[in-house]
């Protein structure tokens, strides 16, 4: 996963409580993102951040925010946690000619 | 919404060439196509990429249409540890940056 991870690896969480997942790279790449997966799908991208101090909204943002206060740590964070964001999230970073690379996951189940 | 369109899903018999295509009709002269594949449980992880040109690399081959309005990615000899959904993607871009629109790629069945 070229230096990408990602904690927790999996968590449960109860309608309404917030938590926040943290993705963290031991490179100098600029460019991270978030994702989400459901059962059967593609990914989709949530925010993503061309730099230290940057964020920006993706496809699907809505119920999350992020912050990128160090340039190795991308922070997904989610408010008040529903049903719907139950999903697997990746976090992935930008290399050298535009080739992405993915963290291993962090799997959710909101109930 | 994805810019391009691959089967739902693959068969391939072990050590035999798999053939994955991919239609990009709406691709622009400065994209690129990349392929990237996720195996189970993991994230997915880049196969290749191309822009004009047949590509080769120590995974696969990437042969492009000469109007770029499909891509065939080149699987030599089918491993069951190829066994994996194969994602063909291009850029969108928007807000100052390139993003990766996925869309539910071609799942591919490697028979022992």
């Amino acid at each position: 996963n070229a230096g990408v991870t990602q904690t927790p690896k999996f968590r449960v969480l109860k309608t309404g409580q917030s938590m926040t997942l943290l993705c963290a790279q031991d490179m100098n790449h600029e460019y991270m993102y978030w994702y989400r997966q459901d059962p059967g799908m593609g990914l989709r991208l949530i925010h993503y951040s061309v730099g230290e101090g940057t964020t920006a909204k993706g496809e699907v943002p809505d119920g999350y925010n992020v912050s990128r206060l160090k340039k190795q740590n991308f922070l997904l964070g989610l408010e008040s946690a529903a049903p719907s964001q139950t999903s697997v999230y990746f976090c992935a970073l930008r290399a050298q000619g535009e080739t992405q690379y993915f963290g291993p996951g962090t799997r959710l189940l909101v109930l | 919404d994805a810019k391009t369109t691959q089967p739902n899903s693959m068969e391939s018999n072990e050590e035999e060439p798999v053939h994955l295509p991919c239609n990009h009709s709406t691709i622009s002269g400065t994209d690129y196509i990349h392929w990237y594949r996720q195996l189970p449980s993991q994230g997915p992880e880049y196969v290749i990429h191309g822009l004009t040109s047949n590509v080769n690399n120590r995974m696969a081959s990437l042969a492009i249409a000469e109007d770029r309005k499909s891509s065939t990615l080149i699987l030599h000899r089918a491993t069951l540890r190829d066994a994996a959904v194969y994602y063909c993607i291009l850029r969108d871009y928007g807000s100052g940056t390139y993003k990766y629109i996925f869309g539910t790629g071609t799942r591919l069945k490697v028979l022992a």
